[in-house]
């Protein structure tokens, strides 16, 4: 159980274009998903938190208008990176929360976008 | 600014040893820690959660947790080459943002033949 899909599992796209990529949990319902974002050889970077129905928590320094979040059910978010630049090139992650009866949750995560802008 | 502390390694251990990765936390009220196995170029793999002070045992994985030393460690038994990989700690942070998970930069692990 727990299983996160992401699709595209790798992108090449022009600079100036736009990019949606899409986090779902097959066999759950997550009200909170996150996205991740991490350049070669460094860790994780929390990019923002998407709730199920409600607008997105971007963290310190994420444009909103440029990485635009949609979680229009349950089982599916979409991060649309917007006007894209080589700069954006990254590995892209979402992960899904698993809440559970001890409110203790963890997260379980996609397998992962790699984005390349030319 | 909480954090999660980890050596970036790279630790090295023979074949059939025992791996040692640990990490520290600044928030004192966390109470949900999380490690993570990244394989270069995937996305991280839950390997085990711990929640209360002690020893969690999963298969040659057990995790320890001491929260009066804001501490916590992943022992690997019996390494295989495998397992090479970049071992990520994480913390919940619920005083944060809904429950979002602080990573440690990773320790990277290489298990020799």
């Amino acid at each position: 159980g727990a299983v996160v899909s992401q699709h595209p599992s790798r992108v090449i796209c022009k600079s100036g274009t736009s990019v949606k990529i899409e986090c779902r949990s097959l066999d759950f319902q997550a009200t909170t998903m996150f996205w991740y974002r991490q350049f070669p050889k460094q860790s994780l970077m929390l990019m923002a938190t998407s709730n199920e129905g409600s607008k997105a928590t971007y963290e310190q320094g994420v444009e909103k208008d440029k990485f635009l979040i949609n979680h229009a059910s349950l089982t599916l978010s979409t991060l649309t990176v917007t006007s894209a630049h080589p700069e954006d090139s990254s590995f892209y992650i979402c992960s899904a929360r698993v809440l559970r009866q001890t409110s203790t949750d963890t997260q379980y995560f996609g397998p992962g976008t790699r984005l390349t802008v030319l | 600014q909480k954090e999660v502390e980890q050596n970036s390694g790279p630790l090295s251990v023979p074949e059939g040893a025992i791996a040692s990765l640990n990490c520290t936390y600044s928030d004192r009220v966390s109470q949900s820690f999380f490690w993570y196995r990244q394989y270069s170029g995937k996305s991280p793999e839950l390997i085990m959660s711990i929640y209360s002070n002690g020893d969690k045992e999963d298969g040659r994985f057990t995790a320890q947790l001491n929260k009066a030393s804001q501490y916590v460690s992943l022992l690997i038994r019996d390494s295989q080459p495998s397992d090479s990989a970049t071992y990520l700690c994480a913390v919940a942070d619920y005083g944060g943002s809904q429950g979002n998970l602080i990573f440690g930069k990773g320790t990277k692990l290489s298990v020799k033949p």
